[in-house]
């Protein structure tokens, strides 16, 4: 089984609704990243989290990662068009510089 | 400041040729990855260097794969005797230091015919 799970796979949600994106993890996280893809773009850093029970926001984007470091969620209130892309998760969880990545959250805006 | 770059944006190649990419990473970071994504696929990692340190090259797919990064800064990664496999998107990202934020180029889709 995957170590760094992400779900769901592909979203598709009404402009102005709020979604939950979920990141969980097999293992304790000593850091969580979130990154957000457009295609033909890089990675673009949104947030990094890592105490547990942590909870960063950026505009509309709230980032938690739960109190045990397991699993992290990204909400996104009143959704836009802008918000439209693939959502990473990318884990640290050797305490090491290499990351697990989940496989990513295609989301789509619907006007 | 400037970010990552990555050149060239789009490579097509046909298989059984050699490829270079090009990875500038930003300035006075010691850290840089190299990472393959392909399509709908999330990241692997490929090669791994920090400052004067030998590389970790774990994640390199096969021989075919080497990758080299001169005076700490720019680096390269080469594709020798392409395979149409090989075909995806090459992500490179910096970091000041191990274990800090990864900031990542644009990419370079690499596709072989």
């Amino acid at each position: 089984s995957q170590e760094l799970e992400q779900s769901p796979q592909s979203l598709i949600v009404q402009e102005g609704k709020n979604l939950t994106i979920n990141c969980t993890s097999s293992k304790t996280l000593y850091g969580l990243y979130w990154y957000k893809q457009k295609y033909g773009e890089g990675l673009i850093f949104l947030m990094m989290l890592q105490k547990g029970g942590e909870e960063k926001s950026h505009e509309k984007i709230t980032a938690k990662l739960d109190e045990k470091k397991q699993q992290s969620s990204l909400h996104i209130t009143a959704s836009q068009p802008s918000h439209a892309g693939i959502y990473l998760c990318g884990a640290d969880m050797d305490s090491n510089y290499q990351l697990i990545w989940g496989a990513g959250t295609k989301l789509i805006i619907k006007p | 400041g400037a970010g990552v770059s990555q050149s060239p944006s789009n490579k097509v190649t046909e298989k059984g040729k050699d490829v270079e990419l090009r990875c500038d990473p930003i300035s006075g970071h010691t850290a840089l990855y190299w990472y393959r994504q392909s399509l709908g696929q999330g990241l692997e990692f490929l090669i791994y260097f920090q400052g004067n340190s030998a590389p970790d090259k774990s994640g390199l797919p096969s021989d075919r794969f080497s990758a080299e990064r001169t005076g700490g800064s720019v680096s390269t990664l080469t594709i020798q005797r392409t395979q149409q496999e090989d075909s995806a998107v090459y992500l490179c990202a910096s970091s000041p230091w191990p274990q800090e934020t990864q900031y990542f180029g644009p990419g370079t889709r690499l596709l072989v015919l």
